[in-house]
């Protein structure tokens, strides 16, 4: 398997654009966690799937962010409109969640935003 | 709720010198505990694990960490650092129920490891 796949790795945009962020989860993975990086508020947690089903999204910063799963292997994060202050690097990571147990959550490269 | 603090945010130390970041959490559940380490520019990787068992868990680069119930704590410690393991490292906790805000994956701020010749 080749991991947690993110697209795009980079992304530069203007203010007020939609932005969409994309994950592939390791197959077989029925957990799925988006987090946001930056240098002041470092790794935080803004969405948590289980079976395709948002758990929960408290750490969401606004409207303005939606995050969706279509399919069991496959999550988009969108930001509409885009702000400057959301930029930072988004990461996804996805695991195995059983009752009582779960597997250790595998990450992606992350993706690098700068909304300008 | 569960919440994981990261006492230190910056650790620096000599090579071959021995090293404890140090990680504490609460959590009304029985928990599983993660260490993970970021290098410049990447994703997150495992260092180890605790799910159950042994409370002395090894995991790569040489890495451990004890798992201690009474004190709440999860420090990861290596005997002997390289220049290599400067990076930045994370605690993380989850438990094990699903549902609701449980099963969350919750990290700590961080420690950066800046390990000099």
């Amino acid at each position: 398997d080749a991991g947690v796949i993110q697209s795009p790795r980079h992304e530069v945009t203007e203010m007020g654009q939609e932005v969409t962020l994309r994950c592939k989860l390791i197959s077989g993975h029925n957990s799925l966690f988006w987090y946001r990086q930056t240098m002041m508020r470092g790794l935080e947690l803004l969405i948590y799937f289980n079976n395709n089903v948002p758990i929960d999204d408290s750490g969401m910063p606004e409207d303005r962010f939606s995050a969706k799963m279509p399919n069991a292997s496959f999550s988009t994060l969108k930001i509409q409109p885009s702000e400057p202050r959301d930029s930072a690097v988004y990461f996804c990571a996805s695991s195995l969640a059983l009752t009582g147990w779960r597997t250790e959550a595998f990450f992606g490269q992350g993706t690098r935003l700068t909304v300008v | 709720a569960q919440s994981v603090t990261q006492l230190d945010s910056q650790v620096p130390v000599f090579e071959e010198a021995p090293v404890e970041l140090r990680c504490n959490y609460s959590s009304s559940v029985s928990v599983y505990l993660f260490w993970y380490v970021q290098y410049p520019n990447q994703g997150l990787q495992l260092l180890l694990k605790y799910l159950s068992g042994s409370t002395l868990v090894k995991g790569i680069n040489g890495f451990e960490a004890e798992f201690n119930k009474s004190q709440t704590s999860f420090h990861l410690r290596k005997p002997s650092v390289h220049i290599s393991d400067t990076a930045e490292y994370f605690c993380a906790v989850s438990d094990g129920n699903y549902g609701g805000s449980q099963g969350n994956l919750i990290f700590g701020k961080g420690t950066k490891l800046s390990v000099k010749p």
